[in-house]
């Protein structure tokens, strides 16, 4: 039950793109689909943007997009906003468990 | 609209025992998988904790096994978190969260637990 292994900080300017990336094992990422991610503004509670590795939930703005290759899964926001600053979590399944990436910071310049 | 509201954190100290309660509305509670995630000050989420919706499976992370239980009341559409020996590692803030094929799709407020003497 090890994290997934997540870059602990990302930036760019509004109207760039920038994509975390979520590294996992055989048993995690590279065997299933349940990959999702998750956007947390300080204080306040996770919420899911992305779900089974590539789709995303009714009200997400489709400059959420995610991705998986082997055994890294991937979240590119497209066109930064201001307000897509905010911390950026990936999950997996494993097994009978769930298992999150340590957490990426992301900053918008 | 579905709402989860846990209660019962606090400060405890290192040994002691705690039980978080988590009560759903605005879904059908019993057919539902439901896990505890904890987030320590300052850090990223954990997965802690499932139970499914009959309550006859249950599985926990490596660190919290034969410490914590988890338990569901579905007549009372609760969901709880038995806590014992406690340690500092532990203190975070505690959601529970509805999980649907391992997305965690709708989260509680989230309950503060604080392990210190």
């Amino acid at each position: 039950q090890s994290p997934l292994i997540q870059p602990r900080s990302v930036s760019g300017s509004p109207g760039q793109s920038v994509t975390i990336s979520c590294t996992g094992t055989s048993t995690d990422v590279g065997t299933y689909t349940y990959v999702s991610w998750y956007q947390q503004f300080p204080g306040k509670v996770p919420k899911v943007i992305i779900y089974d590795v590539t789709k995303r939930p009714s009200g997400v703005p489709d400059r959420f997009s995610g991705s998986k290759s082997g055994n890294t899964a991937s979240l590119t926001i497209s066109g930064l906003h201001l307000e897509d600053e905010a911390d950026y979590y990936c999950c997996s399944r494993t097994g009978n468990y769930a298992t999150f990436g340590g957490g990426t910071k992301l900053t918008v310049l | 609209e579905v709402q989860l509201v846990e209660s019962g954190g606090g400060l405890v100290q290192p040994g002691g025992s705690l039980r978080l309660s988590c009560v759903a509305s605005g879904l059908d509670f019993g057919r539902e998988y439901m896990s505890w995630v904890r987030q320590a000050p300052g850090k990223g989420l954990e997965w802690v904790a499932k139970i499914v919706p009959d309550g006859s499976e249950k599985y926990y992370v490596d660190s919290v096994e034969g410490r914590f239980a988890v338990s569901r009341d579905n007549a009372q559409n609760s969901l709880s978190l038995q806590m014992n020996s406690l340690r500092g590692d532990d203190a975070a803030v505690y959601y529970c969260a509805r999980e649907t094929f391992w997305r965690f799709d709708w989260w509680g407020q989230g309950a503060l637990v604080t392990v210190s003497s």
